[in-house]
């Protein structure tokens, strides 16, 4: 079946731009992730919903990123104003474990380039 | 904190050679582990886990794993390595507690020689 998608893929964008990066999680995942992987480091962890709930947001690094699920499917990872600290792959995961526990399924990653 | 540590950065063996990659993680409670690969141009994917029970674990493409509560390890293990296990290597851990979070290393690269 399908698995978690990201668009786009690439994105640049210039500094001070805001952006909006989207996930779709497999059908019927309950948990959705948002993490973020700077250039040789381990993912880091951003946002958790469950469902449209956003039960833990404690890795967000600023005010200036923001995430939504409004509906519980389609999940948006938004950045304002960029900086080029924020350069970096931005991963989305799901998982149909509702406690957060469980496998992650993880998408390809948008890779963000803040110029 | 709470933070995973993977002592290789980058290892480079040839085929047929045994594989350890080294995880560490500091934390006192209770745990689940992970390994994540993630092949050239691909996504992350499982290799293996544990949640309880047996603490040697056995993933996909003849990887195991050994959890050992005393040293706060979770080594990867091959016992022969294929050109095709070429990849970068992630340890994962997700606390047992209020938090939904799962706390990755840093990746080792991992490079086979045919």
């Amino acid at each position: 079946g399908a698995g978690v998608s990201q668009s786009p893929r690439y994105k640049v964008a210039k500094r001070g731009q805001d952006v909006a990066l989207r996930c779709d999680p497999i059908s019927g995942h309950v948990s959705l992730f948002w993490y973020q992987q700077a250039l040789g480091q381990g993912p880091e962890f951003l946002t958790y919903f469950q469902n449209e709930a956003q039960l833990d947001k404690s890795g967000l690094p600023s005010d200036r990123f923001f995430a939504e699920r409004p509906e519980g499917s389609v999940s948006t990872l938004k950045i304002q104003r960029t900086q080029q600290e924020d350069s970096a792959v931005y991963l989305c995961a799901s998982s149909s474990n509702p406690t957060g526990l469980g496998e992650q399924y993880f998408g390809p990653g948008t890779r963000l380039t803040v110029t | 904190a709470q933070s995973v540590s993977q002592h290789n950065h980058h290892v480079i063996l040839s085929e047929a050679a045994s594989l350890e990659l080294g995880c560490n993680y500091s934390y006192g409670g209770t745990v689940n582990l992970f390994w994540y690969v993630q092949y050239p141009g691909q996504h992350l994917q499982l290799l293996l886990k544990y949640f309880s029970g047996d603490p040697l674990v056995k993933g996909i493409k003849g990887f195991e794993a050994e959890f050992i509560k005393s040293k706060f390890s979770f080594n990867l293990r091959k016992p022969s390595v294929q050109w095709s296990d070429t990849a970068e290597y992630f340890c994962a851990v997700k606390l047992i507690d209020s938090s939904y979070k799962l706390i990755f290393g840093s990746g080792t690269r991992l490079l086979v020689r045919p």
